[in-house]
């Protein structure tokens, strides 16, 4: 079955600290990945998104995210984390047989600690 | 200020009563989506449309209803057959389906008593 796996429901990191959250997938067409941010209440907001090329994409806010094709991942990254991005983030995939529609994992909930 | 907007942002229900939650976009985007989120499941597609008098089922479609007269305006049911209406509900639009940016309204709460 196609499925999009955030294995952590919740992380804390302390300001400043390196943070990566993993996002795995399962589908049989090529896949095009994203990462979105909700703040607490509010609707989601696109970070970064990958469809073909440089396996490391950059977003906005100052993250990252690497394509693994063999590992069927699609990790975001940032490398010093602000109290600003205590926030959930969600992967998602959309494919060649769903084009137009998303499917999002469960979220990821950060916690940003002084 | 081009954007999403959903009406009302809160709304407290009786169970039996259908709801109606609103979601207008200025953005001139063809595609329009609604998804209900509860913790811990992400959120998921209820309906979505790709053009105006044209809409489809998304993976929870039971127990809702939209309709999809006008590009800038696409209302969501939620009717008695929805066993577990309280959620917070996102509505959506695309560009252009082929860039799968998705933009959000801020989302609306229901909670049914």
């Amino acid at each position: 079955a196609q499925s999009v796996t955030q294995p952590d429901i919740h992380i804390t990191v302390s300001e400043g600290a390196s943070l990566e959250l993993r996002c795995n997938y399962s589908y049989g067409a090529t896949p095009y990945l994203f990462w979105y941010v909700q703040s607490p209440g509010q609707g989601l907001q696109l970070l970064l998104k990958y469809f073909s090329g440089d396996t490391l994409v950059q977003g906005i806010k100052g993250f990252e995210a690497e394509f693994k094709r063999s590992q069927s991942s699609f990790n975001l990254r940032k490398p010093s984390v602000h109290w600003s991005d205590a926030a959930e983030y969600f992967c998602a995939v959309m494919t060649t047989d769903s084009w137009g529609k998303l499917q999002f994992g469960a979220g990821t909930q950060v916690v940003v600690t002084p | 200020d081009g954007g999403i907007t959903q009406s009302p942002k809160y709304l407290f229900r009786k169970e039996g009563q259908n709801v109606t939650l609103s979601c207008e976009q200025n953005l001139n985007h063809d595609a329009m989506y609604w998804y209900r989120q509860d913790p811990g499941q992400g959120l998921r597609l209820i309906y979505y449309s790709q053009i105006v008098n044209d809409f489809q089922k998304g993976d929870i479609a039971e127990g809702y209803s939209v309709s999809r007269e006008k590009k800038e305006s696409f209302p969501l049911t939620v009717t008695s057959a929805q066993k577990n209406p309280t959620a917070f509900y996102l509505c959506a639009s695309m560009p252009d389906r082929n860039t799968g940016e998705l933009f959000f309204g801020e989302g609306s709460r229901l909670t049914v008593l």
